[in-house]
């Protein structure tokens, strides 16, 4: 079982849907980021967080330590979101761990 | 502008030709590493370094050395190329060790061992 599990692994929606990417771990963080690459390759840091939720534009991310569960949601979403989100842990001994990725795709 | 920058963006090789993929970062950060993504696997990391010539092996390291003589430099070297070295790569880089702060991605490295 992989350390960073995302689900799901492909997502195909309409815009302006509200989108929901989540990601499970089974080991201690210090931290967790959210990242994007979108088709080309180039990775694009979108959130780091250690605890509690962070919103820039039309994206949330909300993390919740206990549970060892981050979501990243998008509110009305566009074609120009369309990219595989991939979620990265920190470990306790700084070590990164990714998740697979999830390719979003967002239909006019 | 905050950047990390990779060279070259696409490569083609034959196998056993010795190569470079250069890496460098403008934010004097001391954390910088090199991961390759490939289709079903993800990011995978292959070395990182600390600091200026502190280095270690990652998950992958195999067939790759790096060298980091510098802050903002951390080249990737093929000494000996094979197929199976064909894949995505990038560099990244964060202040602090293991992106303890905000990760900084190249614009990745396309490369064909033939």
């Amino acid at each position: 079982k992989n350390e960073v599990e995302q689900s799901p692994q492909n997502l195909t929606a309409q815009e302006g849907e509200f989108i929901t990417i989540n990601c499970s771990y089974s080991v201690g963080i210090s931290a967790l980021h959210w990242l994007q690459q979108h088709p080309g390759g180039g990775i694009v840091s979108l959130f780091m967080l250690s605890s509690g939720k962070k919103k820039h534009g039309r994206l949330i991310a909300t993390i919740n330590i206990q549970e060892k569960h981050s979501s990243l949601h998008i509110t009305a979403s566009h074609p120009r979101d369309s990219a595989v989100y991939i979620c990265a842990v920190r470990s306790f001994y700084d070590k990164i761990i990714f998740g697979k990725g999830t390719r979003l795709h967002i239909l006019p | 502008e905050a950047q990390v920058t990779q060279n070259p963006r696409y490569l083609i090789t034959v196998t056993g030709k010795k190569l470079t993929v250069t890496c460098s970062q403008n934010m004097n950060h001391e954390y910088m590493s090199w991961y390759r993504q490939d289709p079903g696997l993800g990011l995978r990391q292959i070395y990182y370094s600390m600091n200026v010539e502190v280095t270690d092996k990652g998950d992958v390291p195999e067939g790759y050395k790096v060298s980091r003589k510098e802050k903002r430099n951390f080249p990737l070297i093929l000494e000996s190329p094979s197929p199976n070295q064909t894949s995505l790569y990038f560099c990244a880089s964060s202040a602090h060790a293991g992106f303890g702060t905000e990760a900084f991605f190249g614009q990745g490295t396309r490369l064909t061992v033939v």
